[in-house]
């Protein structure tokens, strides 16, 4: 079973600046099957990226995905003061779905 | 537009049955996508529980194998879950899910619903 580690697990920013967030796989990822959630108070997690670096449908281009092997990031270009929330990894493989433990991005 | 709304008792006792129910909308289960559960709890975060496709047979997070069983009913556009022999540890808010058939949409969950909150009690 792959393990996701998330980094930082809190962020404290300012509306307008950047966030990068990290989640790092304890084995290879196959496929670039990896996945990123946004989850706001008293929501259900909501798709952002998937294949590491595609958005999904309706995701606005501040919202980017990259990395491969064991290495993910997730970039927030400027944020909203709807971006600041809980961002989750995902992983498949093997018959398994994974998460990662989750980072806040909060407000500084 | 796809929505998925859980349903079924908040409150179960050590060792019974939990059962919840998953309403489709916008989205039959017949067509090509896997229908999850999927739970979320302070202490173990995000947890995959289990998906079914329409005509194949279910696969389970092994932790969980030996209590679970995720169905579906075609004639409701529903599935459920049902977890044996409930522990508090199995308290939890359960969120029914999405992902696709396809290799390019299997991996990910595209559709959520809002979450039911369930608590093991006496």
């Amino acid at each position: 079973e792959i393990v996701l580690t998330q980094s930082p697990g809190t962020l404290s920013l300012s509306p307008g600046e950047g966030a990068t967030l990290f989640c790092r796989a304890s084995q290879t990822v196959t496929n670039n099957y990896l996945a990123w959630y946004q989850q706001r108070p008293g929501q259900a997690p909501r798709l952002l990226i998937y294949g590491a670096s595609s958005r999904a449908t309706g995701i606005p281009d501040r919202f980017s995905g990259s990395g491969s092997g064991t290495d993910f990031t997730l970039t927030i270009s400027r944020l909203e003061p709807e971006d600041f929330a809980v961002y989750y990894c995902q992983h498949y493989g093997s018959s398994l779905f994974t998460f990662g433990g989750g980072a806040k991005v909060g407000i500084k | 537009q796809v929505q998925l709304q859980e349903s079924g008792p908040g409150l179960v006792k050590p060792s019974e049955t939990l059962s919840l129910t998953c309403t489709v909308s916008g989205s039959s289960i017949r067509s090509a996508y896997y229908w999850s559960w999927i739970r979320q709890s302070p202490g173990k975060g995000l947890e995959w529980i289990g998906s079914r496709y329409h005509d194949g047979s279910p696969y389970y997070n092994p932790s969980l194998k030996s209590r679970i069983t995720v169905s579906l009913d075609t004639s409701k556009n529903q599935f459920s879950l049902k977890l044996t022999s409930v522990t508090a540890a199995d308290t939890a808010l359960y969120y029914c899910a999405r992902h696709g058939a396809g290799t390019a949409a299997f991996a990910h969950f595209d559709y959520w619903g809002q979450g039911a909150l369930v608590t093991v009690s006496s």
